[in-house]
């Protein structure tokens, strides 16, 4: 099973709603991220998530807020968000191997949550 | 992480090999190269990466320039599925974990 999976696919919401993304990874990989994407721009990386403990926030605004419950789980909580804040949201998973020094392999992306806000 | 740099945009006939160049001309002694392309509305998928030698799979052969100043992916036998934005980025392996993508090159594969 090669496959990071997110859930929904399709998600429209209030400004005063709040809702969750779901990511699961079934690869044993130890390292989490969560991207967002607008339309025709690269993939922005928000968060990083390593033994599931946030080791990198890319000075995200606090409405967006992630969480790791276990290793194959990665969600993120929305409340309060912006307009601006329609985009594509990418999960990926990557392999962390050993206790120190170690070496990524490649990264796994899911398919995204496509995300409006009204 | 070192920066790269790309053309917006090329176009390949169908059948014909596609020829990526990324420009990174900082990159440091540790930072590997790794290529990723996004077709329409999916996610990034990983197609390639190496340090200094030359590596083929069998998506697409990478070849790095001895000084490792910039590189070139090279796809054999395009197919129209390879339409799609291919990103170089050049990292360490380990560490922080980030995966920057940069602007990436639109490949455009005309039949």
């Amino acid at each position: 099973d090669t496959e990071v999976t997110q859930t929904p696919k399709h998600l429209v919401m209030g400004m005063t709603n709040k809702k969750s993304l779901k990511c699961e990874q079934h690869m044993g990989h130890r390292a989490m991220y969560w991207y967002k994407q607008k339309a025709k721009k690269p993939p922005e990386l928000m968060f990083v998530y390593s033994y599931e403990k946030l080791s990198i926030n890319e000075s995200v605004p606090s409405r967006f807020s992630p969480e790791c419950p276990n290793s194959s789980l990665l969600n993120l909580h929305l409340h309060a968000l912006q307009p601006e804040d329609s985009a594509l949201y990418l999960c990926a998973s990557s392999h962390r191997i050993g206790t120190g020094a170690f070496l990524n392999t490649e990264a796994f992306f899911g398919q995204g949550t496509r995300l409006t806000v009204v | 992480d070192a920066k790269t740099t790309q053309p917006p945009s090329m176009d390949c006939a169908e059948g014909r090999a596609a020829n990526l160049p990324c420009n990174h001309s900082t990159i440091s002694g540790n930072e590997y190269v790794y290529w990723y392309r996004q077709i329409h509305s999916q996610g990034p998928q990983y197609i390639i990466h190496g340090l200094k030698n030359n590596e083929t799979n069998e998506m697409a052969s990478l070849i790095i320039t001895e000084d490792r100043k910039s590189s070139t992916l090279i796809l054999p036998h395009a197919t129209l599925r390879d339409t799609a934005v291919y990103y170089c980025i050049v990292r360490v392996p380990w560490g922080a974990q980030k995966l920057v993508f940069g602007q990436g090159t639109r490949l455009t594969i005309n039949p």
